[in-house]
């Protein structure tokens, strides 16, 4: 099975400024036939289920602000929320669909400094 | 509005069985790729399993936890997926999703989620 890790396990930022998230897998999630990366990125709130914020590692799904944004290749990617909200405060979760089982990495949690 | 309904969810013991069941309702659902997800208790997502549309081949797969334990199901006619889940164990106790993909991402970016239904196994 792909490992997927992030770092930081949660941070702290003030409001209107940026947060980066960092995910890892064990092994390379780009596809050579069609060049893409097969990770996504989903927020959390409590009580709620997890929602699609980016995939193929740099689409932001439609809807998601344009503070979110995803980078990286391989096995190495990062979520930025630039210009941090309130409403932004969550667990952030990577996730690779490159080959079965699809893994997810253990959540960032990201709060208000 | 596209939306996914889960039930089914409950109290079980050791070593029981349980079905779940997921009705979705705005989508054509015969053509979508199908998968569960849960979630323990103050943990992350897990992926359990997928199941492809009928003209995807309407195969299955299963995460390495459950294979051979948890079987999935859907009936096209009554647009409904299912979860059929045996020799359950305390690790199982998570609540439960049911969730359709952004398309061609082979059942990978989880665009819609149910709101999940919460199995429970405790003697």
């Amino acid at each position: 099975d792909i490992v997927m890790t992030q770092s930081p396990d949660s941070l702290a930022v003030s409001l209107g400024e940026r947060a980066t998230i960092n995910c890892k897998s064990s092994q390379s999630v780009l596809h050579n036939s069609d060049s893409k990366n097969y990770l996504s990125w989903y927020q959390q709130k409590p009580g709620q289920p997890p929602k699609l914020l980016i995939y193929w590692a740099s689409t932001r799904e439609s809807g998601v602000p344009d503070r979110f944004s995803g980078s990286g290749s391989g096995t190495d990617f990062t979520l930025t929320i630039n210009s941090l909200q309130t409403e932004d405060v969550a667990v952030y979760y990577c996730q690779q669909y490159y080959t079965i089982p699809f893994t997810f990495g253990p959540g960032t949690k990201v709060d208000v400094k | 509005e596209m939306q996914l309904v889960e039930s089914g969810g409950g109290l079980v013991k050791p070593g029981g069985s349980l079905r779940l069941s997921c009705a979705a309702s705005g989508f054509r659902f015969s053509d979508l790729w199908l998968t569960w997800v849960r979630q323990a208790p103050g943990k992350g997502p897990e992926w359990v399993g997928r199941i492809k549309s009928k003209n995807g081949g309407g195969t299955t797969d299963y995460a390495t936890p459950v294979e051979g334990r948890f079987t999935i199901s859907r009936d096209d006619s009554k647009s409904t997926l299912y979860l059929h889940m045996s020799s359950l164990k305390t690790d199982d106790t998570a609540v439960y999703y049911c969730t359709t993909d952004v398309p061609f991402t082979g059942g990978g970016a989880i665009r819609h989620w149910g709101q999940g239904t919460l199995v429970t196994v405790s003697s």
